[in-house]
């Protein structure tokens, strides 16, 4: 166990459709980052969150958005669906605003547009 | 900005042999460096990490990597392959301090019997 928890492990939903990804970082950890793993993208980067606040941002669409919350968990939405999202969805958290020092990754939620 | 190029998609090796896996990197600033690991179905696991201290770095399961700033190099080795070494592995540079940490493309391991 790492230590960041996602939730759910898999998802199955429908094109059109909206989801929700969740992770509670590893405690004392404030960043927050969002991965998407795919077979023909690899590992991109979407976005960072660090205590709350939006910090940096990478390849995400305009149909996805995230936030963290006071007690620093963090969603990640995405909306409008389509088959090419089907992916997985990675989180991970590190202790400072830079990343130095590593991150430290949740197992990942596998989503699966039908 | 900084990148990374793993010059390997697939090695293959028998167990009991020597692991390497090479990865090469482009940093305009003094970077950081990492191996990840990531077994089927799971999230990614730390290995190592280079910021900066010793050259030879130690990491998790016998693995170790060397950096070599004239070669811009840091490639990742494990004297004896072991069948649960088979993995996908990602090199990964960052600055020190900024928020921009680029993955290698990763290189697929799969040890024979």
């Amino acid at each position: 166990d790492s230590g960041v928890t996602q939730t759910p492990k898999h998802l199955i939903t429908a094109t059109g459709q909206r989801v929700t990804l969740r992770c509670s970082p590893r405690s004392g950890d404030l960043s927050v980052y969002w991965y998407q793993q795919s077979l023909d993208q690899g590992l991109q980067f979407l976005i960072q969150y660090y205590n709350g606040e939006e910090r940096a941002k990478g390849n995400i669409l305009e149909r996805f958005s995230a936030q963290q919350f006071p007690d620093l968990h963090s969603e990640l939405n995405l909306s409008s669906l389509e088959l090419g999202d089907s992916a997985l969805y990675f989180c991970a958290s590190s202790s400072r605003q830079g990343v130095g020092y590593g991150y430290t990754f949740g197992s990942g939620t596998r989503l699966t547009v039908v | 900005a900084q990148s990374v190029t793993q010059l390997d998609s697939h090695v293959s090796v028998s167990e009991g042999t020597p692991v390497l896996l090479r990865c090469n990197y482009s940093s305009s600033y003094s970077p950081s460096l990492f191996w990840y690991v990531q077994h089927p179905n799971k999230g990614l696991q730390l290995l190592l990490k280079y910021t900066s201290a010793a050259t030879l770095v130690k990491g998790i399961n016998g693995f170790e990597a060397e950096f070599k700033k004239s070669e811009t190099s840091f490639h990742l080795t494990k004297p004896s392959a072991h069948m649960s070494d088979a993995a996908e592995y990602f090199c990964v540079v960052s600055d020190l301090w900024n928020n921009d940490m680029r993955f290698g493309a990763g290189t697929r391991l799969t040890v024979k019997p």
